[in-house]
């Protein structure tokens, strides 16, 4: 149980082209879900913190208007990355997890490259 | 606020020999402690976590770490590692559950 699944897991676009990674919870409900940036050889940097039906949470640093978070339903919370550049080029992680103290779950993250 | 030290950033071992991960944590609150696997190109798995009770806590595929308060410690250790172990390990620690903090993770590089 608890499965999270990412899509896609790759993707190539060229520079000022938005993409939309969606994160998916397949067999639980989840009110909340977060998305984490991954550079190589380092660790996860939590980008911001989605609930269901309300705006999400961004951490300092990240530019809301850049990094577009909708959290839909309880299973479906979706990251845009808007005029995408090479530098936005990172693995994306996103998790999920039930109500209350329960450990996040995570899906096989976002490999993104921008030409 | 949180913070979690893995000094060790690759680890490498002969296959079937033990292992020993490092990790430290600060924090001035009570936290939550896990371990995190990730292999290659893939989201994080969950390996094992401490929560209260006993400080050593086991995962089904070999792997153990134990609480160590006095030292802030939650090193992640296994007897016998096998190839398929190749993996980077993360350390974090969480105040509520939400808030994940990770260290930077040590690749353990197994050796045939």
């Amino acid at each position: 149980g608890a499965v999270v699944s990412q899509h896609p897991s790759r993707v190539i676009c060229k520079s000022g082209t938005s993409v939309k990674i969606e994160c998916r919870s397949l067999d639980f409900q989840a009110t909340t879900m977060f998305w984490y940036r991954q550079f190589p050889k380092q660790s996860l940097m939590l980008m911001a913190t989605s609930n269901e039906g309300s705006k999400a949470t961004y951490e300092q640093g990240v530019e809301k208007d850049k990094f577009l978070i909708n959290h839909a339903s309880l299973t479906l919370s979706t990251l845009t990355v808007t005029s995408a550049h090479p530098e936005d080029s990172s693995f994306y992680i996103c998790s999920a997890k039930k109500p209350g103290a329960q450990p996040q779950h995570f899906g096989d993250g976002t490999r993104l490259s921008i030409l | 606020a949180q913070s979690v030290t893995q000094l060790d950033s690759q680890v490498p071992v002969f296959e079937e020999a033990p292992v020993e991960l490092r990790c430290n944590y600060s924090s001035s609150v009570s936290v939550y402690l896990f371990w995190y696997v990730q292999y290659p190109n893939q989201g994080l798995q969950l390996l094992l976590k401490y929560l209260s009770g006993s400080t050593l806590v086991k995962s089904i595929n070999g792997f153990e770490a134990e609480f160590n308060k006095s030292q802030t410690s939650f090193h992640l250790r296994k007897p016998s590692v096998h190839i398929s172990d190749t993996a980077e390990y993360f350390c974090a620690v969480s105040p509520d559950y939400d808030k994940i903090i990770f260290g930077k993770g040590t690749r353990l590089h197994i050796l045939p």
